[in-house]
């Protein structure tokens, strides 16, 4: 009963690097969202997906791609990594967007030097 | 635009306490609020879901409201533990936009 995934837990990169946070649920969910979360600024939305093959633009999008190829995966790119990048990210899913219970991973701490 | 705003920012209680903890929103045009728990380092846990033609939501010693035409919502705990110490937030969706969160409120229970 894994519910949602998110891969990796902690990542460290240099300004310029690039990556993707890979997020998976395994609840057979529709909805799926990237938050970041920042002391001071809590959680705000990046982008999320009402259902494979769609995204959406969130509050703070700018710098981040995101890809829905599957129903059950969520990626979340950075090409250029930035220091305000710095954060811990979030993702999450839920049946209905709104009207149901919506469920978080762990989380990725990442670091951008 | 949706604004979730949570009092007090941080709460210290003895153990045994009972106590509130507040959420206010700007647009009462929701499908639901939900409450959940975040431990430090941790991701968030669920806590209650309240519909919006709900009233209350009760979960072991947690009970949380909500009054929708004047945008609050309480969360309600009763007996507290040191086990309880954690951050706090609640969650609303609104018309086509996903959860917009408070800033929580960081609860210390003292033993």
């Amino acid at each position: 009963n894994a519910g949602v995934t998110q891969t990796p837990k902690f990542r460290v990169l240099k300004t310029g690097q690039s990556m993707t946070l890979l997020c998976a649920q395994d609840m057979n969910h529709e909805y799926m969202y990237w938050y970041r979360q920042d002391p001071g600024m809590g959680l705000r939305l990046i982008h999320y997906s009402v259902g494979e093959g769609t995204t959406a633009k969130g509050e703070v999008p700018d710098g981040y791609n995101v890809s829905r190829l599957k129903k059950q995966n969520f990626l979340l790119g950075l090409e250029s990594a930035a220091p305000s990048q710095t954060s811990v990210y979030f993702c999450a899913s839920s049946y209905l967007q709104g009207e149901t219970e919506a469920f978080f991973g762990q989380g990725t701490r990442l670091t951008v030097v | 635009k949706q604004e979730v705003t949570q009092i007090p920012a941080a709460l210290s209680v003895p153990e045994g306490e009972n106590l509130v903890l507040n959420c206010s929103f700007t647009d009462s045009a929701i499908y639901n609020l939900q409450w959940f728990r975040q431990d430090p380092g941790k991701g968030l846990t669920s806590l209650l879901l309240i519909q919006s033609s709900q009233r209350e939501q009760t979960s072991g010693r947690l009970n949380a409201s909500l009054d929708k035409s004047s945008g609050r919502s309480t969360l309600y705990i009763a007996a507290s533990q040191p086990g309880d110490s954690a951050t706090y937030l609640c969650a609303v969706p609104s018309g086509n936009t996903p959860l917009v969160f408070g800033k929580g409120t960081r609860l210390s229970v003292i033993a």
